[in-house]
């Protein structure tokens, strides 16, 4: 079965700063990897996500992410968040022909100004 | 185009009694899934529905929860009855069926809000 790691329960970034999210699976194959958001009193948002190819994937709301197969990583980033940004992210894996997603723990961003 | 909806978006009720919690996916969405976060854990996937049939259960933590999804719209999931341990925020999500190159929309997931449900 697959399963999911995010390290950082917490980050706190200043506004404009650089932001990077780790996220590590656990997976006998190619996973398919996804990031999530969910910013106060909202549901879970798509960020983006990567099923093949290219390994940089660029999602809504200037995020990109990478997939880095040796690392077992799917670490989000964003070169200069916004308060608005303020969220917790969720980082998910999806088996071929399985299409439950498994989901990390999650991490709670705060910007501040 | 409207979102993933649940109803209620908060329930408390005492342990023993009975819940329904109600999803409307988004329209032409075959798959509706169940999801849960209890206070502080992951997101645990419960269920998976493709029209009015269930594909996959194997989340679903016992008998006291039934989810249905009758004429293949939206979805009910009545816990029956509740215990304290069913605290936590109930999930659905939506998604298209079929693929193409490189893209399954299956695994592409709309959420909807969610339901606080708290058991006392």
């Amino acid at each position: 079965a697959q399963s999911v790691t995010q390290p950082d329960i917490h980050i706190t970034v200043s506004e404009g700063a650089s932001l990077e999210l780790r996220c590590n699976y656990s997976y006998g194959a190619t996973p398919y990897l996804f990031w999530y958001v969910q910013s106060p009193g909202q549901g879970l948002q798509l960020l983006l996500k990567y099923f093949s190819g290219d390994t940089l994937v660029q999602g809504i709301k200037g995020f990109e992410a990478e997939f880095k197969r040796s690392q077992s990583s799917f670490n989000l980033r964003k070169p200069s968040v916004h308060w608005s940004d303020a969220a917790e992210y969720f980082c998910a894996v999806g088996a071929v022909d399985d299409y439950k997603l498994s989901f990390g723990a999650g991490t709670t961003v705060t910007v501040r100004a | 185009e409207a979102g993933v909806t649940q109803f209620p978006s908060h329930s408390v009720i005492e342990k023993g009694q009975t819940v329904t919690l109600r999803c409307d996916p988004i329209s032409g969405h075959d798959n509706l899934y169940w999801y849960r976060r209890v206070m502080g854990k992951e997101i645990k996937f419960l269920l998976h529905f493709v029209k009015e049939s269930k594909q996959d259960e194997s989340g679903m933590p016992n008998n006291r929860f039934l989810a249905e999804r009758t004429g293949g719209t939206y979805s009910t999931l009545k816990v029956q009855p509740a215990e304290l341990e069913d605290s936590g925020v109930y999930f659905c999500a939506s998604s298209q069926e079929g693929r193409i190159p490189k893209r399954d929309y299956r695994y592409e997931q709309y959420f909807g809000p969610g339901t606080r449900l708290t058991v006392t």
